[in-house]
Formats: C-alpha cells, sequence, structure tokens
C-alpha cells in the first residue's frame, strides 16, 4: 500500500527559513498536500501542489515536488513563532478521494 | 460558517461504558472519514464513508462502529471502551477535487 514518511521533529530559529521533507511511494499520485495542526486544534490545508507541477509558491511558503525521487518539501521563509505547529504531508491516489497522511513534523520556533 | 462540528470537546469515560462521538458537516461533502491521532503514531484511519448509506473499514477498525444514514452524520461509536482508545479523535469530510479535507477541530477522550 502506499506510504509516506517524514521526520519527526524541526528546531529553527526565528527568521531563518524551515524545511520540511517528505517522501512518499504511490507513483499514481494526483495531488500532494501539506496541512498545518496548531496545539488542540484540527488539521487545516496549508497548500496543495498537483502531480505534473515542480514548484509552487504562495507568499512564504514554497512546496518543490521532485517526482522521480517521490520527494515533497515545504519550505517556510523568515519562520515566525506562529508557525510552530504539526506539518503534515498527505497524497492523493489517482482513484478515489482518500488521502494518505505521513507522521507529521513537529517544528519548533526558537525567538 | 461552513465546516465540521465534533462532540464533545473532550471526555472522561470509564472502561467498558459505551460511547458516541458525533461529527456533522453543513458542506454537502460525499466523503467522511474518522482518524485518530495517537503521539508518535501520526493519523490513523479508523472508518471512512465514501457516500450515505456506505462505510468502510480503516487502518484500525476494530473496536469502532460507524454510521452513515445521512450526509451530513456520521458518528463513530464505542461499544465497550478500552484505555488503549483514549486518543484525540478527528472527523474529516470531502467534496472531491483538488480540495483535499476538511477537518473537524477534534475530541480528546481519555477511558480511564
Amino acid at each position: 500500500g502506499e506510504d509516506v514518511e517524514q521526520s519527526l521533529f524541526l528546531s529553527v530559529r526565528e527568521g531563518d527559513s524551515s524545511v520540511i521533507n517528505c517522501t512518499y511511494t504511490d507513483s499514481s499520485s494526483t495531488y500532494l498536500y501539506w496541512y498545518k495542526q496548531e496545539p488542540g486544534a484540527g488539521l487545516q490545508l496549508l497548500t496543495y501542489i498537483f502531480s505534473n507541477m515542480d514548484m509552487k509558491q504562495d507568499q512564504r511558503l514554497t512546496v518543490l515536488l521532485n517526482k522521480k525521487d517521490k520527494h515533497l518539501s515545504l519550505r517556510i521563509a523568515d519562520t515566525q513563532t506562529g508557525d510552530s505547529a504539526i506539518y503534515f504531508c498527505a497524497e492523493k491516489e489517482d482513484a478515489g478521494n482518500m488521502l494518505t497522511f505521513g507522521g507529521g513534523t513537529r517544528l519548533m520556533v526558537k525567538p | 460558517i461552513a465546516g465540521i462540528t465534533q462532540a464533545p470537546t473532550s471526555q472522561i469515560l470509564a472502561a467498558g461504558r459505551r460511547m458516541t462521538l458525533r461529527c456533522t458537516q453543513d458542506m454537502r461533502h460525499n466523503a467522511m472519514y474518522w482518524y485518530r491521532q495517537d503521539l508518535g503514531l501520526g493519523l490513523r484511519l479508523i472508518h471512512y464513508s465514501n457516500t450515505a448509506g456506505t462505510t468502510g473499514k480503516g487502518e484500525v477498525p476494530d473496536g469502532y462502529s460507524v454510521s452513515r444514514a445521512n450526509t451530513d452524520d456520521f458518528p463513530l461509536t464505542l461499544a465497550s471502551a478500552v484505555p488503549s482508545q483514549t486518543s484525540v479523535y478527528f472527523c474529516a469530510s470531502s467534496g472531491g477535487g483538488i480540495r483535499g479535507y476538511t477537518f473537524g477541530s477534534g475530541t480528546r477522550l481519555t477511558v480511564v
């Protein structure tokens, strides 16, 4: 079955860039997503990228997709303390609505 | 505000008791999902429903049941709670297409 892997933890200083990485196994993925979960809250969609794209930029967020290596990354520029959260990547297979989630990366931003 | 409502927000439950977690959405999404979130284990799918009247088992269905009598509601029932069911439970829905899932705010359940 599909598998989505993320590192558990990332710590950065305020103002630095953060890069959160994700690898997936399903070559038929159509869309890949990044969700943000703040403490005590549900997951909120941050951004998504279609599988035929290499890059998508949205303000401070840059998503890079290497489809050959099945590697997805989320870069947060000028990281702020409000960016501290758990970030989940997810992939959607070609058929149906089901998403497969990674285990989440906890981002800690130090002042 | 369109979205998903989960209830209760939190609950402490005695082992062996029956409990139903409620989930209601007002977006007319066809698909709905129940996940549990445990430290170090990420999100694990319990049950799902692709459309009203149908349900399916996810990765960790044992000890849980669901029903989907209509489009809006997708309750999750623990027939006889056990301490290993202590977790945070999230309901999600999807209308298909590119938007992915919409999540509720979660129910924190402690079984003692």
